[in-house]
């Protein structure tokens, strides 16, 4: 079954404890992507992968780290996180699509999410 | 600044009746426009998408029409199911450019 999956799917943590929120997709997608959603924002992408070992930041990366040496992992790094960055945050995938990307029309897939509470 | 807006949060409507869902973009480099819905503890899921080049596009159910000169669009489902129950995404990308999100409209379709 084509999936993307998050874990984990929710997460209570302390204030400047490393976390890592691991992304796997089974589709052999070049372009992943992170994003957090909240209450009247909708989704922000914080980082975003065209292929491994090429990554840029989206409209929010400040608090975040992402790496890309595999095409189908992606995993979401949090240094030291904050009550501010408590969300739910989604990772997805789709073939090409991006910047530069010659089929860029393809819609993303999304995994079920991770709700992570910084406490 | 958010480029792509959902202005009702919510809609509520009777089984069988219409839905219609609104979103307006700022954007005029918008060139493609998609729609997701969204479970609860599920992520979004592609429902349809309608390029710039057109002005309407259907599938089964779902309609979605675009008006570039109002740079509004709008999402048509016809009849409402109870099942349709779900937050509604809207998302507009520039050509070669990422994603962007509306704020979600919540749909609650009554039996």
């Amino acid at each position: 079954e084509a999936q993307v999956t998050q874990n984990p799917r929710y997460l209570i943590t302390v204030t400047g404890k490393k976390l890592t929120v691991t992304c796997s997709q089974n589709m052999n997608h070049e372009y992943m992507s992170w994003y957090r959603q909240d209450p009247g924002l909708g989704l922000r992408q914080i980082y975003y992968s065209m292929n491994v070992e090429v990554t840029d930041k989206g409209d929010v990366p400040e608090g975040y780290k992402v790496s890309r040496k595999e095409k189908r992992n992606f995993p979401l790094i949090l240094e030291s996180p904050s009550p501010n960055q408590t969300s739910l945050y989604f990772c997805a995938s789709s073939p090409y699509g991006g910047r530069g990307a010659v089929y860029s029309n393809q819609p993303q897939h999304f995994g079920d999410g991770t709700r992570l509470s910084i406490l | 600044d958010q480029q792509v807006k959902q202005n009702s949060p919510s809609l509520s409507v009777q089984e069988g009746r219409i839905s219609i869902l609104n979103c307006d973009y700022t954007n005029s480099m918008f060139d493609y426009f998609l729609w997701y819905k969204k479970y609860p503890a599920e992520g979004p899921t592609f429902l349809i998408s309608i390029s710039s080049i057109k002005d309407k596009n259907e599938d089964g159910r779902f309609t979605v029409f675009l008006n570039k000169s109002a740079k509004h669009l709008s999402l048509h489902i016809v009849p409402s199911q109870p099942g349709d129950s779900a937050v509604y995404f809207c998302a507009a990308k520039e050509r070669n450019n990422d994603m962007r999100f509306g704020a979600g409209t919540r749909l609650t379709v009554k039996p």
